[in-house]
């Protein structure tokens, strides 16, 4: 089983719809989370962090539920710009500061 | 400022071949991250720097593999005798706090 798991989509949407991707994790003592986007044949970039309140940045709402060790992320009304895979993150221990990446969902955003 | 430069882009080497791969990470930059990525999978996690300390190699998928930061700015990523399975991107990321930038990563090609 692999330590994060993602569905993979694609998942197509039209412009201005809301879509929602999710993440389950393996370890419990998973430490912080994250949201990374990457562009085709690019580098991934950070999108957001996750924290255990939840946490918004415009159009983009994370969440963090950390008894079912699941991790959810919203765009709100997308745009074609929104086109890319999203990969879910995870450092497992803060003294060891790899992350854990998910194999990421990829969104295709049409006009 | 420039972000994490990486060269070569691409890279074909020949079954059995011996590869280097540099990183160029942020200047001030203390950590330095080495991931591995095939195609349509997450980066996978190879070896972390703080400054010319290697303190995890736990990731290095075989002796093949030999990273080195001699003087805590510059890394090499060394490849012994390439294997087909070894054709991925490898994507360098550095960091002073938290957040892992990354960069775009060279795409080796083992024929």
């Amino acid at each position: 089983r692999k330590e994060v798991e993602q569905d993979p989509g694609p998942f197509n949407v039209p412009e201005g719809a809301t879509v929602a991707f999710n993440c389950t994790y393996s370890n419990s003592a998973s430490q912080s989370f994250f949201w990374y986007r990457q562009d085709c044949r690019k580098e991934p970039k950070l999108l957001m962090s996750v924290y255990s309140s939840g946490n918004e940045d415009g159009r983009f709402t994370a969440q963090l539920n950390r008894a079912s060790q699941y991790i959810s992320l919203l765009i709100r009304d997308s745009k074609l710009s929104d086109s890319a895979t999203y990969l879910c993150v995870v450092n497992l221990d803060t003294g060891r500061r790899a992350l854990t990446f998910g194999s990421g969902t990829r969104l295709q955003v049409q006009p | 400022g420039a972000g994490v430069s990486q060269s070569p882009r691409y890279k074909v080497a020949k079954r059995g071949q011996d590869v280097a791969l540099r990183c160029d990470p942020i200047s001030g930059h203390v950590s330095l991250f080495w991931y591995q990525q095939a195609l349509g999978q997450g980066p996978e996690f190879l070896t972390y720097f703080q400054n010319e300390a290697q303190l995890d190699k736990s990731g290095l998928p075989s002796d093949r593999f030999f990273a080195e930061r001699p003087e805590g700015s510059v890394s090499t990523l060394k490849i012994q005798r390439t294997q087909q399975e070894d054709s991925a991107v490898y994507l360098c990321a550095s960091s002073l706090l938290n957040e892992q930038f990354f960069g775009p990563g060279t795409r080796l090609t083992v024929l």
